[in-house]
Parts: structure tokens; sequence; C-alpha cells
């Protein structure tokens, strides 16, 4: 059974350019969540998400990110316009259920830099 | 007030000995309370979760909650220098989903 997979591991992107992550969940689950980890900083919660909708998008910045997490693919995560202060890694998450007290597996990890 | 609080470290413990980590956290409604492991350019790894008063234990760690005191630790008992990493508190506020709120976490340096 596959882990969360995480792609591409590492993403340089010019300033203005568009960035798109991806993520698929490990099979059976439907729920991803979306972090992003600034060098020296912890994890920061951006986006929760089940198949086709956003359940929570309160740690996105307001501009310029987005997500979606369509019926058939993986979730993608989509910086518009970057800038240099959006170089980090990006990390996704799964779970089967929505359950508080289940696990949520990591995958490795997008590590973007803006140049 | 931060909402998950953690000593930034870098504790340093002897190969053998127990390593204790602190969290706090703020949101006096959260429920439950996770611990990552995440070496340097790595992903978290879970190592066990607790939400419910006392003692949790799994082979060498033993998560302890105090939901009075909002306060939760980890006990890693014989550490080994393999335990060298940072570890991460994580409190989930919701009783649905697993978005977490983190701690800026604690390095642990267990010398040989």
């Amino acid at each position: 059974n596959a882990g969360v997979m995480q792609n591409p591991r590492h993403l340089v992107r010019r300033r203005g350019q568009e960035a798109r992550l991806r993520c698929s969940p490990m099979k059976g689950h439907s729920h991803v969540y979306w972090y992003r980890q600034l060098p020296e900083e912890g994890l920061k919660f951006m986006v929760y998400l089940q198949k086709e909708n956003i359940i929570d998008e309160s740690g996105m910045p307001k501009e310029r990110f987005s997500a979606e997490f369509p019926k058939e693919g993986p979730s993608i995560l989509r910086i518009q316009q970057v800038v240099r202060g959006d170089s980090a890694a990006y990390f996704c998450a799964s779970s089967p259920l929505a359950d508080s007290n289940t696990e949520a597996f990591f995958g490795q990890g997008t590590r973007l830099t803006v140049v | 007030q931060k909402e998950v609080e953690q000593n930034s470290g870098p504790l340093s413990v002897p190969e053998g000995a127990i390593a204790s980590l602190n969290c706090t956290y703020s949101d006096r409604g959260s429920q439950s309370f996770f611990w990552y492991r995440q070496y340097s350019g790595k992903s978290p790894e879970l190592i066990m979760f607790i939400y419910s008063n006392g003692d949790k234990e799994d082979g060498r760690f033993t998560a302890q909650l105090n939901k009075a005191s909002q306060y939760v630790s980890l006990l890693i008992r014989d550490s080994q220098p393999s335990d060298s990493a940072t570890y991460l508190c994580a409190v989930n506020r919701d009783n649905y989903g697993q978005n977490f709120v983190f701690g800026p976490g604690t390095r642990l340096s267990v010398l040989p």
C-alpha cells in the first residue's frame, strides 16, 4: 500500500510563475490536508479537503493560493504569481476518516524554491 | 499567547537516559493530541496520539495528557542517537478532521 505521494519533490520557479503541487492520498483515504513549513519554522495548516469539497481553508492566504481535490485524480495546491516568500516545504497528509482521533499520514513534501 | 508552545531546544540527553518533551496549548476545547517526529529534511512521522487524561504507553514512548493544566508531554525511555530529531506537538481542536495546530517543535539530541 503506497503512502501519500507528493510530486514533484523539488520545484524551482521564477518570481511571477505558477506552481502546482500534487498530492495523491493513501488508498482509501478521502480526506486531504495541506501544510506549509517555512525554513526553521513549524508546520502551518493551510486547507482541508474532501473529494470535491473544501472543508476548511482558514489557513490559506487570501490571494494567489487555491486548492482542489477532484473526484478523480490527485489534490492540487496551486500558487499563482509566486514570490520569494512562498519558498517553503509543502506537506500533504491524508486520513481515512474525519474522526479527530484518527492518524493522518504525511507525504514526503514538495520543496518549493522561488528564485 | 501562541496556541501550541514547546521549548525549541536543543534538548540534549545522554544515550540511555529518559528524554522529556513538553507541550502546552491554549484552546481548552482541544480534543486530541499528537506527537510527530521529524528528521531534518524529511516528513513528519507519527509517534503516538492521546485524547484521554492520563498516560499512554507504546514501546519506549509514553504520552501524558493533563487537560486541566492544558499540558501534554512525551517521554522517551532508553534514548538512542537515532531518536535525535525534532519532535512536533500537534493539537486537533475539532471533532472533525485532522487540521492540526502544530507547535514549533523541540530539537532533541541524544549523545552517544
